[in-house]
């Protein structure tokens, strides 16, 4: 049981490249999340899904897009890298409105 | 709109003393609030709080939720360096997706 797992760990990208974290979970969770951290700011919803098909904006959206094309997998696209998305971004996973548990996070450079 | 907000930022002590981490939060619909600890790495769940006055206890960790006046505090007794790490309170509003409201975090430093 690996819990919640994202791919990369860490990734460099030049402005204007485009790129995708994958995020998944073995729990069997129907609610999936995808935050960034930024220092001093805690953690910011940018989007997420309640369901296999679904997904809704979050408080930051703009300049990603995701996919839940499987219950298991939850992934955040970014289609064209801006400095200010340099940033960790945390999966995370719950099975109902209850507390979340959270990927290791990537670490995303955008130079 | 929907806010948490935390206090102190930061805070250093030394190993041996007392800390008490503030959140105060205005959620609509408040269901629960949730703390979180996270060191370097992936938030991990402490303590889900849903009735006021009620202390939830882990160890040298307890917090307590106050409903009237809107806030929660997390005490950590006889720290220990293991306990440095960013402390993070969230607020659940009921709704039916799942979605938390993090405040900013307390960042805490605990000295040899």
């Amino acid at each position: 049981n690996a819990g919640v797992t994202q791919t990369p760990k860490f990734r460099v990208l030049k402005t204007g490249q485009s790129m995708t974290l994958l995020c998944a979970q073995d729990m069997n969770h129907e609610y999936m999340y995808w935050y960034r951290q930024d220092p001093g700011m805690g953690l910011r919803l940018i989007h997420y899904s309640v369901g296999e098909g679904t997904t809704a904006k979050g408080e930051v959206p703009d300049g990603y897009n995701v996919s839940r094309l499987k219950k298991q997998n939850f992934l955040l696209g970014l289609e064209s890298a801006a400095p200010s998305q340099t940033s960790v971004y945390f999966c995370a996973s719950t099975s109902r409105v209850d507390t979340q548990y959270f990927g290791p996070g990537t670490r995303l450079t955008v130079l | 709109e929907d806010k948490v907000v935390q206090s102190p930022l930061s805070l250093v002590v030394h190993e041996g003393d007392t800390v008490t981490l503030n959140c105060s939060y205005e959620v609509t619909n408040f269901r629960s609030l949730l703390w979180y600890k996270q060191e370097k790495k992936a938030p991990t769940f402490l303590f889900m709080l849903t009735s006021s006055g009620i202390e939830k206890k882990s160890g040298r960790l307890s917090s307590i939720l106050d409903k009237k006046e809107l806030f929660s505090i997390l005490n950590i007794t006889a720290t220990q360096t293991g306990d440095s790490a960013v402390y993070l309170c969230a607020g659940a509003p009921s709704s039916n997706t799942g979605k938390l409201i993090f405040g900013q975090g307390t960042t805490l430093q605990v000295k040899p």
